[in-house]
């Protein structure tokens, strides 16, 4: 089944100890999206790719960075995690066509990142 | 700029009832408006979409949502609940020119024995 797949599932990391968060799609979607979820909230989205193009939220701490090397593939950096930074991150796609707008996002099970 | 108000953190139904959980948005142009449901530890999944082929639109797992232009409203319903549902439900309009999605603040369904 086309999928998208995050790894791993539970990432504990050191305050201010760099993590990276991964994420695949076997979909070929073009759009890419990063959310941060805390605890019985909505997802709040910190940027998305569409193909290459990167777009960053503007409240999106400097602290988080993102790479797609590929069409495939997509990481989520933070690079000195604080205490604020646990949460569940997930990671979508969707397809970019003309009618982007009513396409749906297909979501990963996400990474839930704990901070000691 | 478009948005969705979910009305109600908490919804609790029992068993074999009704579930209703209001959803109303706000749009300057026609909106691309969805439904996904979470469940624990796991990302969100699809239930329907509405793209103005019709106004009642029917998901999975028995859910359906009617559109009601005039009422802005987007309401998702179940006839009869099942254990299974119990879950965070999110109402989610599309960005008009864009590929970004706006969340609404999700309702958590519970459903009693």
């Amino acid at each position: 089944d086309a999928m998208v797949i995050q790894n791993p599932r539970y990432q504990v990391t050191q305050f201010g100890k760099p993590v990276t968060l991964s994420c695949s799609q076997t979909l070929n979607h073009n759009v890419m999206y990063w959310y941060q979820q805390k605890s019985s909230q909505a997802p709040k989205l910190l940027f998305h790719y569409y193909d290459k193009d990167f777009n960053n939220e503007a409240d999106t701490p400097d602290n988080f960075q993102s790479r797609r090397p590929n069409t495939s593939f997509c990481f989520l950096d933070i690079r000195s995690p604080g205490l604020g930074d646990a949460a569940m991150y997930l990671c979508a796609t969707s397809r970019g066509s003309g009618q982007g707008r009513n396409q749906p996002q297909h979501f990963g099970d996400g990474t839930r990142l704990s901070i000691l | 700029a478009q948005s969705v108000t979910q009305l109600g953190s908490h919804v609790s139904v029992s068993e074999g009832a009704l579930v209703l959980l209001r959803c109303n948005y706000s749009s300057s142009v026609p909106p691309y408006l969805f439904w996904y449901v979470q469940y624990p530890n796991q990302g969100l999944q699809l239930l329907l979409k509405y793209t103005s082929a019709a106004t009642l639109v029917k998901g999975i797992n028995g859910f359906e949502a009617e559109f009601k232009k005039s009422e802005t409203s987007f309401h998702l319903t179940k006839p009869s609940a099942h254990m299974s549902d119990a879950a965070e439900y999110f109402c989610a309009v599309s960005e008009t020119g864009g590929f970004k999605t706006i969340f609404g603040a999700g309702t958590r369904l519970f459903v009693k024995a």
